[in-house]
């Protein structure tokens, strides 16, 4: 069926390295993409989303890029820092009769001191 | 404040038991969605509505049922607990598919 994939499962950086998490969708009707931040016990959190008609979208030191063409976009953190360790989840919004935000497995980011 | 809100924050009770899940938003958005989410895991939807009177089965929606008799309020029942539904639940609400999800803060439910 539809689905997101998301990589790495796993990611450790120092601090101040770049992290970058790439997804891939099946659905090439998508038409939205957020990503979430989930820090230990916690909620997840928007902390950035894009639509198609748009190639790439900065806040501060976060970017998510998007390649419709190849059905895939990325999150990107420059400058990373102790705080930025949390579970990050990307999203496509897919088919189901409407459409639903359906989710990748995840990628757990450490940053090292 | 506008939020979504989910009751009990913790819950543990013995197989065979039925229990409700609370959720409620005051941000008046139409859809809303139930997931399971292991810790720091993949989240699992196991069912959503679009509004009032309008429920829809995700993909793990057999051993329970939902509700939306009210656009705030979006309870989740299992009607008979087993241990395999320990897990934490996660309810979302967003005003539409082109819009990121506000979460609740969960219900950990464990099942002895």
């Amino acid at each position: 069926g539809e689905n997101v994939e998301q990589h790495p499962s796993t990611l450790s950086v120092q601090e101040g390295d770049s992290a970058v998490i790439k997804c891939t969708y099946s659905d090439s009707a998508s038409n939205y993409f957020p990503w979430y931040k989930q820090e230990l016990g916690k909620r997840p959190q928007l902390i950035i989303d894009i639509r198609s008609n748009v190639g790439e979208k900065k806040d501060q030191r976060i970017a998510v890029t998007l390649n419709k063409t190849a059905k895939h976009f990325s999150l990107h953190i420059t400058e990373t820092q102790p705080e930025d360790s949390a579970v990050y989840f990307c999203a496509a919004s897919i088919r189901r009769g409407s459409y639903i935000p359906t989710f990748g497995r995840g990628t757990s980011l450490i940053v090292h001191p | 404040e506008a939020d979504i809100y989910q009751t009990p924050r913790y819950l543990v009770i013995g197989t065979g038991k039925k229990i409700t899940l609370e959720c409620s938003q005051t941000m008046g958005h139409d859809k809303m969605y139930w997931y399971q989410q292991d810790p720091g895991m993949e989240l699992h939807l196991i069912h959503y509505s679009y509004g009032v009177n309008s429920t829809e089965k995700g993909d793990l929606s057999s051993e329970s049922t939902v509700s939306r008799i009210r656009t705030e309020h979006f309870p989740l029942t299992l009607e008979s607990a087993r241990p395999s539904h320990t897990s934490q639940y996660l309810c979302a609400s967003t005003p539409s598919a082109r819009e990121g999800y506000t979460f609740g803060s969960g219900t950990r439910l464990t099942v002895v």
